[in-house]
């Protein structure tokens, strides 16, 4: 079945200091790929997402390319804020059919600090 | 936008009562909702995806007698744990996928169920 593995957090950094998080994933077929964002006392956003092999999400400055041959999907900015404090979630879906089941990784909380 | 709220927030009941969770879709139709359990430092786990209309298809394990899943319109989901105990204790998320051809799921800010 799919699965995603992520980092685990949490991930504390200063503000303005470089962001990686890291995704792998497992899947039969060509899943499309996801970054959800969930902010305290809020629910889960969309950040970013990718449909195919090497597409490259981008989203409020995060990015993140979709790479078949490693099978990751790892999440990057380049100069983080407090207001990026959130936990952040890797996820799939599989292409076929209409359900569109989303498998999720267990989240890495970030904590940016000044 | 597309906004999702789940009522209630939070909520605290007696071993061997029941439940009931609200998903509601705002500003637009869902045609299909989905409903997620949240174990601490765990991954969302899909629970069933809830068709407008239909049965409910619930994913391998959970238990459909215990978690009733109710689609009555375009803008309204709702989870009943019937019987609940202190293991079905847990953060309870919803999401809706407007009507159409558009797989993005829209997340509810979830219900913190605890029983005692």
């Amino acid at each position: 079945g799919n699965s995603v593995t992520q980092m685990e957090g949490p991930v504390t950094l200063s503000e303005e200091a470089f962001l990686t998080i890291n995704c792998t994933y497992t899947a039969t077929g060509y899943p499309s790929l996801f970054w959800y964002v969930q902010y305290p006392g809020e629910g889960l956003q969309l950040l970013l997402k990718a449909t195919k092999a090497d597409d490259k999400g981008s989203n409020k400055g995060f990015e993140a390319t979709y790479r078949k041959e490693t099978t990751s999907f790892h999440l990057e900015k380049g100069s983080v804020q407090v207001s990026d404090s959130a936990v952040y979630f890797c996820a799939l879906s599989g292409n076929t059919g209409t359900a569109s089941k989303l498998t999720f990784g267990t989240g890495t909380r970030l904590q940016v600090t000044l | 936008g597309a906004v999702v709220s789940q009522h209630p927030s939070r909520v605290i009941c007696k071993s061997g009562t029941s439940v009931k969770i609200e998903c509601r879709s705002l500003d637009f139709q869902a045609t299909t909702m989905f409903w997620y359990r949240q174990f601490p430092k765990k991954s969302l786990m899909l629970m069933a995806t809830s068709n407008e209309g239909s049965k409910a298809t619930y994913e391998q394990g959970v238990e459909k007698d215990k978690f009733l899943i109710n689609h009555a319109s375009l803008t309204l989901s709702t989870l009943t744990v019937t019987s609940a105990h202190p293991e079905d204790s847990s953060f309870y998320i919803c999401s809706a996928r407007k009507t159409g051809l558009s797989y993005e799921q829209y997340f509810g800010p979830g219900t913190r169920l605890t029983v005692t």
